[in-house]
């Protein structure tokens, strides 16, 4: 099964909104409502964002927020701040019982 | 707390197999999955495989099949990960991740381990 597709980089200014897509297909997220985002920074953990699409963990901000339309899902963060900048990868449920992992995004800044 | 406490880590001959171990704490153990994702030096997360221990169903994602156990012990509240026929290439840092479920599927991973090195060398 092949990894789903996201952008290398995005960048945005401070407070300034992005999106980062996440496209599979139909055998995964254009089936599934079962997409996660992950956020990690450098030499760190990776930290759940969103889980079941739209969900956020318990402590995240709300200025993420996630969507899915066909079988592309993204993720927005609204009123970037300079913590934002890491590392972002998506994962989906999909056909063949495994979870599948997006490339990664970094997220820069300016 | 609830935490995930990985073993140290392990450096390994080609051919050879290493075996690593996940503790959990401060939840209940049969409500949830344990993954194992590995990330190389450098690149992207990559889901290995995840097991359901109360139910005792596991899967592998097929690149590892053939090659990689995953177990879980209910008594002692530890996951373990296996992988065998070690190349250069499995040189990684690897998580255990507790598996959100839904019915017999994992959905996502909410916590993490703190990752275990393993080294393959000659």
């Amino acid at each position: 099964q092949s990894a789903l597709t996201q952008p290398a980089s995005v960048s945005g200014s401070p407070g300034q909104s992005i999106t980062i897509s996440c496209t599979g297909t139909s055998g995964d997220v254009g089936s599934y409502n079962y997409v996660s985002w992950y956020q990690q920074h450098p030499g760190r953990v990776p930290r759940l964002m969103i889980y079941d699409v739209t969900k956020r963990p318990s402590g995240v901000s709300y200025r993420f927020s996630g969507s899915k339309s066909g079988n592309t899902a993204s993720l927005t963060i609204s009123g970037l701040q300079a913590d934002d900048e890491a590392d972002y990868y998506c994962t989906s449920y999909a056909s063949t019982g495994s979870l599948i992992f997006g490339g990664g995004t970094k997220v820069t800044v300016l | 707390q609830v935490q995930l406490i990985q073993s140290g880590a392990e450096v390994r001959k080609p051919g050879s197999s290493v075996k690593v171990s996940c503790k959990a704490s401060g939840f209940t153990f049969s409500k949830y999955a344990f993954n194992w994702v590995r990330q190389a030096p450098g690149q992207g997360l990559e889901w290995m495989g995840g097991i359901i221990p109360t139910i005792d169903i596991s899967n592998t994602a097929q690149r590892f099949q053939g090659r990689l156990s995953i177990t879980a012990d209910e008594a002692t509240n530890t996951g373990y990960m296996e992988l065998d026929s070690l190349r250069s290439e499995d040189t990684a840092l690897y998580y255990c991740a507790r598996g959100m479920v839904r019915g017999v599927v994992i959905i996502g991973m909410d916590i993490w381990g703190q990752g275990t090195t393993v080294t393959v060398s000659s």
